[in-house]
C-alpha cells in the first residue's frame, strides 16, 4: 500500500535559518506529492504540490522537488520566519485516479524563535 | 469566496451516543472526503463521496457512515461513540480532475 514517512519533530530553528524537512514515500506507479501546513487550531492548507518526477513545487519561499529515484519530496526554505511555526504534513495521492485520496505522513512540527 | 465550511467547530459527546458532523464544500467542488486526525497524528482517510454515493472507504468500521446531498454538502455520522473516536474531523472538497483538496477547519469531537 501507499505510505509516507516524515522526519520526527519538533524541528526548532532561529529566525532566518535554513529549513529542511525530510519526506520519503512508498507507492505504486507515479503518485502526486503534496506538502500541507496546519497552523494551531486550524485545518490543513495546501502549501505546494508536484505531479510528476523532477517537478519542483514552490510557494511562499518553500520548495520541494519530486525525486523518483530516491522516492523523496523534501521540503526546504532558505530563511524561516516566526510565522512559519506550524505542523507540516507530506502527503501523496495515487494517479491516475478520478477519486484520488490522500495518504499523509505523521507531520513534523516546526518551531521558529525570534 | 467561501472555502470549505464545517459545523460545529467543537462538540462533546458521551460514550455510546451518536453524532452528526456537517460540511459544505468550496464553490465549484463536487467531491467531498472526510478525514480523522487524532492528536499528534496525520489525517486518516474515512470515505469519499461523489454524485451522492460513497466512492471509496478507508479502514473504518461501519459505525462511521455518511451522506452527500444534491447540493454537494455532506454529513458524517458516527454511532456508538467510543473514547477513541475523539479527534479532529476534517472535511476536504475537490473535483475529479484536481489532485489537490481544500480542507475545512475541522470539527473537534471529544468523547467522554
Amino acid at each position: 500500500g501507499n505510505s509516507v514517512t516524515q522526519m520526527e519533530g519538533p524541528v526548532t530553528l532561529s529566525e532566518e535559518a535554513f529549513l529542511t524537512i525530510n519526506c520519503t514515500y512508498t507507492a505504486t506507479g507515479y503518485p502526486s506529492l503534496f506538502w500541507y501546513v496546519q497552523y494551531p487550531g486550524e485545518g490543513l492548507q495546501l502549501l505546494l504540490k508536484a505531479t510528476k518526477a523532477d517537478d519542483k513545487g514552490s510557494n511562499k519561499g518553500f520548495e520541494a522537488t519530486y525525486r523518483k529515484e530516491t522516492t523523496s519530496f523534501h521540503l526546504e526554505k532558505g530563511s524561516v520566519q516566526v510565522s512559519d511555526s506550524a505542523v507540516y504534513f507530506c502527503a501523496l495521492t495515487p494517479k491516475p485516479s478520478g477519486y484520488s485520496t490522500l495518504t499523509f505522513g505523521k507531520g513534523t512540527m516546526l518551531l521558529v524563535s525570534p | 469566496d467561501a472555502g470549505v465550511t464545517q459545523s460545529p467547530t467543537h462538540l462533546i459527546k458521551t460514550r455510546g451516543q451518536q453524532v452528526t458532523l456537517r460540511c459544505s464544500p468550496k464553490s465549484g467542488h463536487d467531491t467531498v472526503s472526510w478525514y480523522q486526525q487524532a492528536l499528534g497524528q496525520g489525517p486518516q482517510f474515512i470515505f469519499q463521496y461523489y454524485e451522492e454515493e460513497e466512492r471509496q472507504r478507508g479502514n473504518f468500521p461501519d459505525r462511521f457512515s455518511g451522506h452527500q446531498f444534491p447540493n454537494y454538502s455532506s454529513e458524517l455520522n458516527v454511532n456508538a461513540l467510543l473514547l477513541g473516536d475523539s479527534a479532529l474531523y476534517l472535511c476536504a472538497s475537490g473535483t475529479r480532475e484536481d489532485y489537490g483538496y481544500t480542507f475545512g477547519s475541522g470539527t473537534r469531537l471529544t468523547v467522554v
